[in-house]
């Protein structure tokens, strides 16, 4: 089974701080993964990143920055810079050989002016 | 690309009314449509696993009676709620796989569909 650990519940920054997200799993599986996903107040999702396990090349989009390391099992999620606009509920998401996907419990970001 | 639609984006319904819910790839076929459920300040539970021309795989403890499942084409899938009940009221969300070619397929995801049962 899989399982996904987003150990902060929320996380409040001024705007232009730097926001680093954690982001814990467990799996058996030596195939896997990893994704981050965006949920502003609208409600959808959006999808941001996936990474395969075979994959620990660091990736930098924008302001938007994603640390693998498997020796810690971590897929950690930086935005630098922060803005307004960030704010959000972000997941962090694990998939195997079942495809179906095991979500953290979400970490709420709230960047203020 | 990968645009999924919903419909309704909300809807308001008398207990022990039924509610169709759609969801659609826009640009994309998805063999494999997955629907959602989210209470509030929680994480997103699966609900059902849809794929095309076959019956749904239900989550342990999901009633398929109640939550019915429909994926007639590679771009439609529906969620009917079958006579709603107040503990019903949810933010439903559906995904849609888009097919990479290679591993596990990226699922891209509604708007969602907050209904309400009175």
């Amino acid at each position: 089974a899989q399982k996904v650990t987003q150990a902060q519940t929320e996380i409040s920054v001024v705007e232009k701080e730097d926001v680093t997200l954690d982001c814990v799993y467990e799996t058996r599986d030596t195939t896997y993964y990893l994704f981050w996903y965006k949920q502003p107040p609208s409600g959808e999702l959006v999808f941001l990143i996936r990474r395969n396990s075979f994959d620990e090349q660091n990736e930098i989009s924008g302001r938007y920055s994603w640390n693998f390391q498997k020796s810690t099992s971590s897929f950690n999620f930086t935005i630098t810079a922060s803005q307004v606009v960030d704010s959000a509920v972000y997941f962090c998401a694990l998939s195997a050989n079942d495809y179906k996907l095991s979500f953290g419990a979400g970490t709420t970001v709230t960047v203020r002016a | 690309g990968a645009v999924v639609s919903q419909h309704p984006s909300w809807v308001i319904c008398k207990s022990g009314t039924s509610v169709k819910i759609e969801c659609r790839s826009l640009d994309f076929q998805a063999t494999t449509m997955f629907w959602y459920r989210q209470f509030p300040k929680q994480s997103l539970m699966l609900m059902a696993t849809s794929n095309e021309g076959s019956k749904a795989t239900y989550e342990q403890g999901v009633e398929k009676d109640k939550f019915l499942i429909n994926h007639a084409s590679l771009t439609l899938s529906t969620l009917t709620v079958t006579s709603a009940h107040p503990e019903d009221s949810s933010f439903y969300i559906c995904s849609a796989s888009l097919t990479v070619g290679q591993g596990t397929d990226t699922q891209y995801f509604g708007p969602g569909t907050r209904l309400t049962v009175l």
